[in-house]
């Protein structure tokens, strides 16, 4: 079975403008969650999302954005890009929402803002 | 709020010994998880164990164990028969037991395996 998958890979980007990051969770799954992790802060919880619904969300300033499509993909968007977004854009896929499912990490999404 | 502290920001073994991991947490609740996650250079993250706060018997799973210590909010991950390939960062996490995924990291320890 197909781990997750995180397009694209890479991504450098100018200050000011914005930026798509996509998620393909591993068949079945439907629960996806997406992490930033930088230097500075570590490892932080953006957004989750189960059945299309967002059902949980993080301490991010409303520039960072979710959704989730009917067939589990989910996508992330940074608008007005700062240079402090520059990180790693981790994506995790569950079978479900709630307690006692494992999360699968993807490879990231490398954000570079210039 | 959760909060997860990793006190050894690098750690460094000789192949083929033994390492522990030290990680604490804080909260209010009395059920949850808790995981061992390891990110080598490739930046994937794999989960390396996990433990249910409910479960008194501490997790292992080959050569990693864990000593949860509920009371003392002590969540420490020892390495046997340390690899070359178990170098990485190694991350502690908390996870509710109701409702959200959303997991709770500590700021990481790196590990060095000196052959």
């Amino acid at each position: 079975k197909a781990g997750v998958t995180q397009t694209p890979r890479y991504l450098i980007k100018t200050r000011g403008q914005q930026v798509t990051l996509s998620c393909s969770p591993i068949s079945g799954h439907r629960s996806v969650s997406w992490y930033q992790q930088t230097p500075g802060q570590g490892l932080q919880f953006l957004f989750e999302y189960f059945s299309e619904t967002q059902r949980n969300k993080g301490n991010f300033p409303g520039r960072f954005s979710g959704r989730q499509f009917s067939n589990s993909r989910s996508e992330m968007n940074v608008s007005t890009l700062e240079l402090g977004d520059s990180a790693l854009y981790l994506c995790a896929s569950s079978p479900r929402f709630g307690t006692g499912y494992e999360q699968y990490f993807g490879p990231g999404t490398r954000l570079t803002v210039t | 709020a959760q909060t997860v502290t990793q006190s050894q920001p690098e750690m460094s073994v000789q192949e083929a010994e033994t390492v522990t991991l030290s990680c604490t947490y804080d909260t209010s609740e009395s059920d949850y998880y808790l995981f061992w996650y390891k990110q080598p250079p490739s930046r994937q993250m794999i989960l390396v164990i996990r433990q249910e706060a409910y479960k008194q018997q501490n997790a292992t799973e080959n050569r990693f164990s864990v000593n949860f210590q509920k009371a003392a909010k002590s969540f420490s991950l020892k390495i046997s028969d340390s690899q070359l390939g178990d170098a990485a960062m190694y991350f502690c996490a908390y996870r509710r037991d109701q409702g959200a995924q959303k997991l709770v990291f500590g700021q990481g320890t790196r590990l060095t395996i000196n052959p």
